[in-house]
């Protein structure tokens, strides 16, 4: 079965360091997402992607998060500096254009970020 | 924007029990409405998916229905189990956004045996 892939699985970083997360969504979908979830919520989108363009990018801090998807593939999300408030789960999730495969979204297994 | 309310926010039953889970939105244009499991930590696992013509969904001993003009959906879960333990999750998108997702904060169900 297609999953789609996320690296690291965990992360634990000091405030005011670097940090990049890793997604590689299924072979095929266009639309690719950046959800945070913070404990006890649910989660909420950072930013979308259709191909290679950004098509949502409202809630993300642009002072210090950055995402890219050079290739339309894989992506990556960045965070410099690293905040306390920071400290979440980071989703990656596809899916396929309307009528182009299964309907819905695929959640990745997320990356558990600690900001000390 | 869409605003996703899940009831109850918690729920501990033994097992065998059939369990009621319900969640409402505020905006009826929807276009797909997901229902996810989440374990402690991990990711999310996708149950069922009612597209906005459908009015349910069934899998295995889940079922959800969905009712547009008033704003809901409810998960059932029959013969409830120890393994069914996780969060579940309610989330719809609007079609007009792609796919992105509205989340519910989720119902955190516990099954003893």
């Amino acid at each position: 079965e297609a999953e789609v892939a996320q690296s690291p699985r965990y992360k634990i970083t000091e405030k005011s360091q670097a940090v990049a997360f890793w997604c590689d969504p299924i072979s095929g979908h266009a639309t690719l997402y950046w959800y945070r979830q913070i404990l006890g919520q649910g989660p909420e989108l950072l930013v979308q992607f259709q191909d290679e363009s950004v098509v949502d990018d409202s809630q993300l801090p642009k002072d210090r998060f950055s995402a890219e998807r050079l290739k339309g593939v894989d992506s990556t999300l960045k965070i410099q500096p690293a905040e306390l408030g920071d400290s979440a789960m980071y989703l990656c999730a596809s899916s396929p254009k309307v009528g182009q495969g299964i309907p819905g979204s695929t959640f990745g297994s997320g990356t558990r970020l600690t900001v000390v | 924007k869409q605003e996703v309310t899940q009831i109850p926010a918690a729920l501990s039953v033994p097992e065998g029990e059939n369990l009621v889970l319900n969640c409402s939105f505020t905006d009826s244009a929807i276009y797909n409405l997901q229902w996810f499991r989440q374990d402690p930590g991990k990711g999310l696992t996708s149950l069922l998916l009612i597209q906005s013509s459908q009015r349910e969904q069934t899998s295995g001993r889940l079922n959800a229905s969905l009712d547009k003009s008033s704003g809901r959906s409810t998960l059932y879960i029959a013969a409830s189990q120890p393994g069914d333990s996780a969060t579940y999750l309610c989330a719809v998108d609007r079609g007009s956004t792609l796919g992105r997702l509205y989340f519910g904060r989720g119902t955190q169900l516990t099954v003893w045996p």
